[in-house]
């Protein structure tokens, strides 16, 4: 019973440096998202998927990349990891979310610090 | 974009007292949804509201969504140290291409055994 699964739960990168955040679920989902949460800043949308092979840009999608080549798995790649990419990141997925009315499960999140 | 405002930022009650937290916007919301994050977790759904003028009880929480679908608020009675934690609305508006939340800023609760 994981529901949504990331990894790593830790990172701390270098200016410049790339790396993957990885989740995913075993819900069987549709639905995907990734969020940033910053102190005292709520959550952020990065990029949502709304099934295999589809993407889309959310609020805050400058510096990160998707891709969602199955239902289960939806990383999130920073290639040039900059200061301002500090954050928690947290991956969540729904059923769907065509009426508003189905809840996202979220994953515990990865803290990221760019220094 | 489509703000949530959430009042009080913070919130230190002693455990047995009420309180009541307001989540507020100049746009209407077809839904509106309260999560509960605990400290290294994810937020976690604890209701959803889609009628205007809808109340909800989850045991000691009542969730109200506003009239014209534009706020809600969250009560807590006789609030208990489970209780603490960061208390999320997120807002959903229907829309050809929206599959968005728009999420608050959260109140901070801590309840003082």
């Amino acid at each position: 019973n994981a529901g949504v699964t990331q990894t790593p739960k830790f990172r701390i990168l270098k200016i410049g440096q790339s790396m993957t955040l990885q989740c995913t679920q075993d819900m069987n989902h549709n639905y995907m998202y990734w969020y940033r949460q910053d102190p005292g800043m709520g959550l952020k949308l990065i990029y949502y998927s709304v099934g295999a092979g589809i993407t889309d840009k959310g609020e805050v999608p400058n510096g990160y990349n998707v891709s969602r080549s199955t239902t289960e798995d939806f990383p999130l790649r920073l290639e040039l990891a900059a200061p301002s990419q500090t954050s928690v990141y947290f991956c969540a997925s729904s059923y769907s979310q065509g009426s508003g009315n189905q809840p996202q499960h979220f994953g515990d999140g990865t803290r990221l610090s760019i220094l | 974009t489509q703000l949530l405002e959430q009042s009080p930022q913070f919130l230190s009650i002693q455990e047995g007292e009420n309180l009541t937290v307001y989540c507020n916007s100049s746009s209407v919301f077809s839904s509106l949804q309260w999560y509960r994050q605990e400290p290294g977790e994810g937020p976690v759904l604890l209701v959803t509201v889609v009628t205007g003028g809808e109340v909800k009880k989850l045991k000691r929480l009542t969730f109200q969504f506003g009239d014209a679908r534009k706020d809600s608020s969250l009560h807590i009675t006789a609030a208990q140290p489970g209780d603490t934690g960061l208390y999320l609305c997120a807002g959903f508006h229907t829309g050809a291409g929206s599959y968005q939340l728009t999420f608050g800023k959260g109140t901070k609760l801590s309840v003082i055994p």
